[in-house]
């Protein structure tokens, strides 16, 4: 079974500027959540989807904001680039519903965005 | 204070050793807990999944969670220098579906 995907892999963006990340979860996973990872805060979500909507939601501001398709595929985009946006994102997904172990994440390998 | 509480090391221990990797936290509502390993420049790899307390083993792996100290514990028997990663206490609510909240990580060498 393939794994979590995220796309693209590595960014360069300029303070101001909008960014779209990308990811396709497993097959069948129907939850991805995202999270942002610093080396000075550790991994902060951001938020999960499921089934087209929004579930959770962490404390980052309005400039971070998701999607997710019908097939499960989800984006984030981050407005207004800040420096402090530098960061890796991570894209986890779940089963999302159905038993206490539907919400073991898998996470992909992450999109390294770098603000200059 | 941060919810979970994880001494980021590093630890360094010899090829074959007993590694203990311990993590805190103070909401009472945490009921899943999980333990992932982090290569450098990699995704975090799912290792342990536990709910509620008690003890689970899996191979050279074993998670403890003592709810009434708040208190998971990891523990890797004849450890390897593959092992040398860092390692990533998370949990989360019962109804909180996948938000996890996170530890900071404690970094691991096992030397030859």
């Amino acid at each position: 079974k393939a794994g979590v995907t995220q796309t693209p892999r590595y960014l360069i963006k300029t303070r101001g500027q909008q960014v779209t990340l990308s990811c396709s979860p497993i097959s069948g996973h129907r939850s991805v959540s995202w999270y942002q990872q610093t080396p000075g805060q550790g991994l902060q979500f951001l938020f999960e989807y499921f089934s087209e909507t929004q579930r959770n939601k962490g404390n980052f501001p309005g400039r971070f904001s998701g999607r997710q398709f019908s097939n499960s595929r989800s984006e984030m985009n981050v407005s207004t680039l800040e420096l402090g946006d530098s960061a890796l994102y991570l894209c986890a997904s779940s089963l999302g519903q159905g038993g206490r172990f539907s919400y073991e994440q898998y996470f992909g390998p992450g999109t390294r965005l770098t603000v200059t | 204070q941060k919810e979970v509480e994880q001494d980021p090391g590093p630890l360094s221990v010899p090829e074959g050793a007993i590694v203990s990797l311990n993590c805190t936290y103070s909401n009472s509502a945490f009921q899943y807990f999980m333990w992932y390993r982090q290569y450098s420049r990699k995704g975090p790899e799912l290792l342990m999944y536990t709910y509620s307390s008690g003890n689970k083993e899996d191979g050279r792996f074993t998670a403890q969670v003592d709810k009434s100290s708040k208190y998971i514990s990891l523990f890797i028997r004849d450890s390897q220098p593959s092992d040398s990663a860092t390692y990533l206490c998370a949990m989360s609510l019962m109804r909180g579906g996948n938000k996890l909240t996170f530890g900071t990580g404690t970094q691991l060498k096992v030397e030859l």
